[in-house]
């Protein structure tokens, strides 16, 4: 079955950044777009970005534009997120989330990453 | 891009309907029928369980259905059960090629 597992809790200091993996399974790698979506303690989610496995095209929100840089490497059918300059509010689990190609929907998803930014 | 608008809990008894709101803008929710739904229990990720605005996914029950007026969508579960007490969350695809999210419901089985 369809199955994305990230990587595992980070925590980091003010100003670092953070790297998020997703790694793919169970359906073909560049068949399927990836998406990142977020959630800060006791909030909603938000939709960060997306990356075409094939090509390796982005788009993000424009909250994260200039922040955030999403890559994949095809070989081991894994996305990456990074996200840099973090600060407090970046306090969150960070899910992936799997999309087709002419589908507008997010199934499934991965098990989530908390990152934790404090000093 | 401004999350869509949803009540922020609704409660029903076992057995009940309920319905749960998503509201946005013609440049999303009304532009498109691309509004998909989301239930979230405490701790785990969100599970699709409606898609393209009243598109079930297999394995989802069909006493969940979705809906779409306007600007405002609309997420309907008949049947009220203890297992759908959860958040739920509403999504739509945006004139701007992204996506967005709704604020999210606190569904109660009473």
């Amino acid at each position: 079955q369809v199955q994305l597992v990230q990587s595992g809790a980070e925590v980091k200091m003010p100003g670092a950044s953070v790297k998020v993996s997703c790694k793919a399974s169970g359906h073909t790698f560049i068949n399927y777009y990836m998406n990142w979506v977020r959630q800060a303690p006791g909030q909603g989610l938000e939709w960060m970005g997306i990356i075409d496995p094939s090509g390796g095209s982005t788009r993000s929100a424009q909250k994260f534009q200039g922040r955030v840089t999403m890559t994949r490497d095809t070989s081991t059918s894994t996305v990456y997120m990074e996200l840099n300059s973090l600060r407090s509010e970046d306090t969150a689990v960070y899910y992936c989330a799997r999309d087709g190609r002419g589908e507008n929907w997010f199934d499934p998803w991965g098990q989530g990453t908390l990152v934790t930014v404090s000093s | 891009q401004s999350a869509l608008t949803q009540p922020a809990s609704v409660s029903g008894s076992p057995g009940q309907s309920i319905t749960i709101s998503c509201t946005g803008a013609s440049s999303d929710v009304g532009g498109y029928n691309y509004v998909s739904w989301y239930q979230q229990h405490p701790g785990k990720a969100p599970k699709l369980m409606i898609f393209d605005v009243s598109n079930r996914p297999s394995g989802v029950s069909d006493r969940f259905s979705g809906s779409k007026s306007g600007n405002t969508a609309s997420l309907t579960i008949s049947g009220l059960q203890a297992e759908d007490e959860a958040d739920y969350y509403c999504s739509s695809y945006t004139s701007s090629n992204t996506y967005v999210f709704g604020t999210g419901t606190k569904v109660t089985v009473l």
